[in-house]
């Protein structure tokens, strides 16, 4: 593994299921973040952790869940998925999460469709 | 509210210089980036700017006025493989990142 991974790459899903979507970094970084990238916006910030054991909420958490039980996983669960969830998901991660402007690195993203 | 503003398209040539604009409203300030995207892929690191002026970087730069809440990513010799989203993000008084929507550049030959 070099970077972030994300599974899967992409998800067709009945609307009021549950579904998790995977990310694991190999760089021993502090901090990671899920991100949501929506046609007209701006990366939207559901949820991020600054280091393993925390997590926070970002601008657009309702509806999600993530843990992070230890450094390189981070995963995001949908407990019931709804179509407005529908978006292309991406995980990053940085050196540092707290008071430091740090460079973030992205997975390669989860396309999700909620029907 | 915060606000990131920056044009929704541009078009260029090949071998071109193009300037991609972007200006901003935040809760503090503590740097701006820009990433570079490719269509159907991740957001990759391009710049950051913290100090007023320009950062020259191979065929971009960028360009920040923190008084007039204004960045600028500027491409020389604007190469086919340039075509991609250009992001633009503030770090905010919470060390957060407030992204703009981006601006999908367009290279013709």
């Amino acid at each position: 593994i070099a970077g972030i991974t994300q599974a899967p790459t992409s998800q067709i899903l009945a609307a009021g299921r549950r579904m998790t979507l995977r990310c694991t970094q190999d760089m021993r970084h502090n901090a990671m973040y899920w991100y949501r990238q929506d046609l007209g916006l701006g990366l939207r910030l559901i949820h991020y952790s600054n280091t393993a054991g925390t997590t926070g909420k970002g601008e657009v958490p309702d509806g999600y869940s993530v843990s992070r039980a230890n450094t390189d996983d981070f995963p995001l669960t949908l407990a019931s998925a709804v179509p407005s969830q529908t978006s292309v998901y991406f995980c990053a991660s940085s050196v540092e999460g707290t008071g430091v402007p740090d460079t973030q690195y992205f997975g390669p993203g989860t396309r999700l469709t909620v029907l | 509210g915060q606000n990131i503003d920056q044009p929704t398209e541009m078009t260029a040539t090949e071998g071109a210089i193009v300037q991609i604009n972007c200006t901003y409203q935040t809760s503090g300030f503590n740097g701006l980036f820009w990433y570079q995207q490719h269509a159907g892929e991740a957001p990759t690191f391009l710049s950051y700017n913290v100090l007023d002026g320009l950062e020259e970087k191979g065929r971009f730069s960028s360009f920040l006025s923190r008084s007039k809440g204004y960045s600028y990513l500027l491409l020389k010799e604007l190469q086919m493989k340039d075509s991609a989203s250009y992001l633009c993000a503030v770090v905010d008084s919470n060390y957060q990142l407030i992204w703009g929507a981006g601006t999908k550049l367009i290279i013709k030959p």
